[in-house]
């Protein structure tokens, strides 16, 4: 069963460009959440979909959005890029329930993204 | 307020012995899950291992346990015969009722020959 695909691997920018970071989850899982990575501010939660529906949001400017296909695939945006949005950006896939009924998250390898 | 407390940055633990990762975590609800993750340098997360909020038993995978003490809210990793494969960055999370996981910082694990 092939895992979470993330791509790219790496990608450079500079400042003001835009992004858009892709996401295939493991075939069955409907639910996609993506997370940013930092030295500083460690793994932050960016949003979760669920059957094409943003179900929550982390506390990110309206700069970061997502959106999600039906066959599941998920994008993820940042427009006008500030160097601050230097990360390892990670997609992870599970199949959606929560509390203590929790699926686990599969994450994908990740995007690396610098902004110069 | 943090949701995920893990207080130890770094640890070296020599190879074949079992080396304990202390969490402790802080929701208000009655469901929740509770996750560990092992990020290699290399940066992939890997699942290791889950426990929900209603389960009796500690959950086991392999050579990874889940010490669940609800009352204490605290969900420790152990990790039993420590390999040099073993050395990572381990992380603690939470998913409560809101579809997000809540990290801790993570703790580094040295594995000595």
């Amino acid at each position: 069963k092939a895992g979470v695909t993330q791509t790219p691997r790496y990608l450079i920018k500079t400042r003001g460009q835009q992004v858009t970071l892709s996401c295939s989850p493991i075939s069955g899982h409907r639910s996609v959440s993506w997370y940013q990575q930092t030295p500083g501010q460690g793994l932050q939660f960016l949003f979760e979909y669920f059957s094409e529906t943003q179900r929550n949001k982390g506390n990110f400017p309206g700069r970061f959005s997502g959106r999600q296909f039906s066959n599941s695939r998920s994008e993820m945006n940042v427009s006008t890029l500030e160097l601050g949005d230097s990360a390892l950006y990670l997609c992870a896939s599970s199949f959606g329930s929560t509390g203590s009924n929790s699926s686990p998250l599969h994450f994908g390898n990740g995007t690396r993204l610098t902004v110069t | 307020a943090q949701k995920i407390t893990q207080t130890q940055p770094g640890m070296f633990v020599q190879e074949k012995e079992a080396v304990t990762l202390d969490c402790t975590y802080d929701t208000s609800d009655q469901s929740y899950g509770l996750f560990w993750y092992k990020q290699p340098s290399s940066g992939e997360m890997i699942f290791l291992i889950y426990q929900g909020s209603y389960d009796e038993q500690n959950a086991t995978e392999g050579r990874y346990s889940l010490n669940f003490q609800k009352a204490r809210k605290s969900a420790n990793l152990v990790i039993s015969a420590s390999q040099l494969g073993d050395s990572a960055m381990y992380f603690c999370a939470m998913r409560d009722n809101d579809y997000k996981l809540s990290f801790g910082a993570g703790t580094t694990v040295t594995v000595r020959a």
